[in-house]
């Protein structure tokens, strides 16, 4: 059980195209996920919370015209790079915590590598 | 807002040894202390955790202790076995659901 997957697991794009991400929760829902970024050799850094039906939480730093997110069901989340940049080349990885049972544990996708030439 | 500290940065080990890591925090309203295994180009397991009002937990060779007073906690993995080596994190989780991670832990267990 809770299982979360991410489409698609790898992505190469040309600079200053957009890219869409999805997460989806496959046996729970969700209210609530997150977006993290993961550059190689270094921790999980929030991007977003995600929460169902209503307008994304940035973290400070996260811009969040270029890192657009929709969370329009119970079990999906989209994150869109605008945009995108050589900079923007990362592992982004998401978490859902599951509506039923009030618990704190966060399950996490296999994350999306990300390429822009 | 919340800080984790996590320590060592690289541990090698040899199999069938004990391996030890150790995180700090320094929110006392953190109330959550989840402990990830990444495995390389993926995303992370939730391998075990532990809430404030618990000391100790365990789950086979698993084992996580908690120490509020001094805001830190520790995983501790016993008869380490080659498959164990990965990246750990430690997390904590303070006011709503936000977790902050540790800088992670590269866990080599040589045969």
């Amino acid at each position: 059980g809770a299982v979360v997957s991410q489409h698609p697991s790898w992505v190469i794009c040309k600079s200053g195209t957009s890219v869409k991400i999805e997460c989806r929760s496959l046996d729970f829902q969700a209210t609530t996920m997150f977006w993290y970024r993961q550059f190689p050799k270094q921790s999980l850094m929030l991007m977003a919370t995600s929460n169902e039906g209503s307008k994304a939480t940035y973290e400070q730093g996260v811009e969040k015209d270029k890192f657009l997110i929709n969370h329009a069901s119970l079990t999906l989340s989209t994150l869109t790079v605008t945009s995108a940049h050589p900079e923007d080349s990362s592992f982004y990885i998401c978490s859902a915590l599951p509506l039923a049972g009030g618990g704190e544990t966060q399950y996490f996708g296999p994350g999306t590598r990300l390429l822009v030439l | 807002g919340e800080n984790v500290e996590q320590h060592p940065s690289t541990l090698s080990v040899q199999e069938g040894d004990s391996a030890v890591i150790k995180c700090t925090y320094s929110d006392s309203a953190s109330n959550y202390f989840p402990w990830y295994k990444q495995e390389l180009g993926k995303g992370p397991q939730l391998i075990i955790d532990i809430r404030s009002n618990v000391g100790e937990k365990k789950d086979q060779r698993i084992a996580v202790t908690l120490n509020k007073t001094a805001k830190h906690f520790s995983l501790h993995i016993t008869e380490t076995q080659p498959e164990d080596s990965a990246v750990y994190f430690c997390a904590a989780k303070a006011a709503g659901n936000k977790l902050t991670f540790g800088g992670g832990t590269r866990v080599l267990v040589k045969p």
